[in-house]
């Protein structure tokens, strides 16, 4: 009954292929994110959705399109994929409010670009 | 832009030492500082600090923040192996839904037997 659990956690493919990877969280949270971190561990955010509505675009390529069908899920499709996409992309959700953004993280997806 | 620094970028001690893990930040609209640790795969949450002065403790670990130096520390006593991960200092910018982190870089720290 893992809180944010993220398929895959590994995936190797060829440059210039699409691939998907999918998000679930069981925490009731209202706010997903999905992060990217680099070969030197900086984690950055690339977007965030609130109750399925886009709230944070970062510069991110438009090959990155996340979608969420419902507050509990959230995607991350990689068109056209690069090398330079080689990353682990953690996914997080939270309940934003007076209280805090405290995020609760997914174990992560590795993606390797060959 | 906003900006999250983490000194050291990584410590390498010895079982039963004490160490101090600093983050230091520029941002506009500060809500509050988080600090997360990471093994090896997802980062999980140890405090979040929104006032100053005031100390958060867990176990060994303890944080507390200067808003007036822009600055936290992380202190752990008693250091063991277990220890060892790459902790995150994050601070939080904006509120509600449009509430948002800014991870620093990280620092890395090995605790030797």
């Amino acid at each position: 009954d893992t809180a944010v659990s993220q398929t895959p956690k590994y995936l190797v493919t060829q440059m210039g292929n699409d691939k998907s990877i999918k998000c679930e969280q069981n925490l009731g949270h209202d706010t997903m994110y999905w992060y990217k971190q680099d070969s030197k561990k900086f984690l950055k955010i690339m977007f965030s959705y609130n109750n399925k509505e886009l709230i944070i675009n970062e510069t991110v390529p438009n090959r990155f399109s996340p979608k969420s069908p419902d507050k509990a899920h959230l995607n991350l499709h990689i068109n056209s994929l690069e090398l330079g996409d080689s990353a682990v992309y953690f996914c997080a959700s939270s309940h934003p409010g007076l209280a805090g953004n405290i995020q609760y993280f997914g174990a992560g997806t590795r993606l390797s670009v060959l | 832009e906003d900006k999250v620094v983490q000194s050291p970028l990584s410590l390498v001690v010895h079982e039963g030492d004490t160490v101090t893990l600093n983050c230091s930040y520029e941002v506009t609209n500060f809500r509050s500082l988080l600090w997360y640790k990471q093994e090896k795969k997802a980062p999980t949450f140890l405090f979040m600090l929104t006032s100053s002065g005031i100390e958060k403790k867990s176990g060994r670990l303890s944080s507390i923040l200067d808003k007036k130096e822009l600055s936290s520390i992380l202190n752990i006593t008693a250091t063991q192996t277990g220890d060892s991960a790459i902790y995150l200092c994050a601070v939080e910018k904006g509120t509600g839904a449009n509430s948002k982190l800014t991870f620093g870089k990280g620092i890395t720290l090995s605790v030797r037997p």
